[in-house]
């Protein structure tokens, strides 16, 4: 069965430095992937959107991998905040017509000033 | 650009009561919504697919005459839990997609959560 597996423990880093967050997938094909910010009590934000023909993405701080081989994305945030902390869910698309998105359970970030 | 409301933002209802959530594209027109349903430290499970004007496509598990959900128009999709019990408690969230600006991307409301006691 489809599988996307991020990290469940949360990942706690200090003010400045980069986190990396990881989101894999099993029994997948995706035409796309997308991360998306949630923060307690609130619906999800969208981040990023890579297609499966890109290697990596940026926006801002933040930078988005894609290998299809290894059926592993990174999320990067350079020089993170403590408003950075959040819950990231990664989510996969097989991007024909009316598909639909299947969520990660999400990696929660904590940022220490 | 791409907003997504919901409304109520918090309900809380009697067992047997029904209740029923708003989802609004503000910006655009959605030709395709989704209602998803998330337990606290779950993932978004997704309970639902409406395009406009049809019928919504249920995702296994989930009881199309307890969840009613209709798509009347190209910027608003209802949720109406009927007959709502304890076990229906939980956050739930819309998403949109539809439009030049939200073509693949799917625009998610703000959630509402919903107590039953």
């Amino acid at each position: 069965s489809q599988k996307i597996e991020q990290n469940s423990e949360a990942l706690n880093i200090q003010e400045g430095k980069t986190a990396t967050l990881t989101c894999n997938y099993t029994n997948y094909s995706p035409a796309y992937l997308q991360w998306y910010r949630q923060d307690p009590g609130r619906g999800p934000v969208f981040l990023l959107l890579i297609r499966e023909n890109e290697k990596e993405k940026r926006k801002e701080r933040l930078k988005v991998t894609f290998d299809t081989t290894l059926k592993q994305s990174l999320f990067h945030i350079t020089a993170s905040q403590p408003a950075d902390s959040a819950t990231y869910l990664c989510a996969l698309d097989a991007g024909s017509g009316y598909s639909t998105l299947t969520f990660g359970k999400g990696t929660m970030l904590l940022v220490s000033p | 650009g791409a907003v997504v409301s919901q409304h109520p933002s918090w309900v809380i209802c009697k067992s047997g009561t029904s209740v029923k959530i708003e989802c609004r594209s503000l910006d655009f027109q959605a030709t395709t919504m989704f209602w998803y349903r998330q337990f606290p430290k779950q993932s978004l499970m997704l309970m639902a697919t409406s395009n406009e004007g049809s019928k919504a496509t249920y995702e296994q598990g989930v009881e199309k005459d307890k969840f009613l959900i209709n798509h009347a128009s190209l910027t608003l999709s209802t949720l109406t839990v009927t007959s709502a019990h304890p076990e229906d408690s939980s956050f739930y969230i819309c998403s949109a997609r539809g439009g030049e600006g939200a073509r693949d991307t799917q625009y998610f409301g703000p959630g509402t959560r919903l107590t039953v006691l």
